[in-house]
């Protein structure tokens, strides 16, 4: 069975400072993606970052990294120098190869970033 | 420009009633789900379909049904038999390769009466 925790329900930071938002994924299939999504208050979900199980490496992309980890299970998001447009709620998600075209998500990270 | 566009962006529901909600993409994407979002939830999965004319249940089915008549389209009916049918949806379409990318239109936001 596939499943995704976000044990972070909401989270506030002051503008500028870094913010981490975690995500536990549990799978038995040794190929799997991991995803991340941003919702802003519109409501559509904005592609972030898809990352496979063979590839442990970190990425860095402007204000945002990943810190993908197999022995954890954690495919960890970190904002840096949060921006208010930052606000919105984060998600982490899942698909395995026995059945790819199923994408399991967390229940959400709601990030508050105040001026 | 490609992307997914869901309509109505409102809509509400009078007991008894059946409303659709229409997604259609233009990106070419084999693949369309439909997804059910509550406040403070995660999304569930409705129904997908990797091809024309064909669609498979997701985990809350009941009380939904679609169609895929075309590629580019994937309409979702709320019946009456969904008690509880006050949510936010979305759809989304990919590739349906298996490190597919999923896309999301910008959701329905659908009320009871």
């Amino acid at each position: 069975a596939q499943k995704v925790t976000q044990a972070q329900t909401e989270i506030s930071v002051v503008e500028k400072e870094d913010v981490t938002l975690d995500c536990v994924y549990e799978t038995r299939d040794t190929t799997y993606y991991l995803f991340w999504y941003k919702q802003p208050p519109s409501g559509e979900l904005v592609f972030l970052i898809r990352r496979n199980s063979f590839d442990e490496q970190n990425e860095i992309s402007g204000r945002y990294s990943w810190n993908f980890q197999k022995s954890t299970s954690s495919f960890n998001f970190t904002i840096t120098a949060s921006q208010v447009v930052d606000s919105a709620v984060y998600f982490c998600a899942l698909s395995a190869r026995i059945h790819f075209n199923k994408f399991y998500f967390g229940s959400g990270t709601k990030l508050n970033v105040k001026p | 420009d490609g992307g997914i566009t869901q309509s109505p962006k409102y809509l509400f529901r009078k007991e008894g009633q059946n409303v659709t909600l229409s997604c259609e993409q233009n990106l070419n994407h084999d693949a369309m789900y439909w997804y059910r979002q509550d406040p403070g939830q995660g999304l569930r999965l409705i129904y997908y379909s990797q091809i024309v004319n064909d669609f498979q249940k997701g985990d809350i089915a009941e009380g939904y049904s679609v169609s895929r008549e075309k590629k580019e389209s994937f309409p979702l009916t709320v019946t009456s038999a969904q008690k509880n049918p006050t949510a936010f949806y979305l759809c989304a379409s990919s590739s349906g390769e298996a490190k597919n990318i999923q896309y999301f239109g910008a959701g329905t936001r659908l009320s009871v009466l």
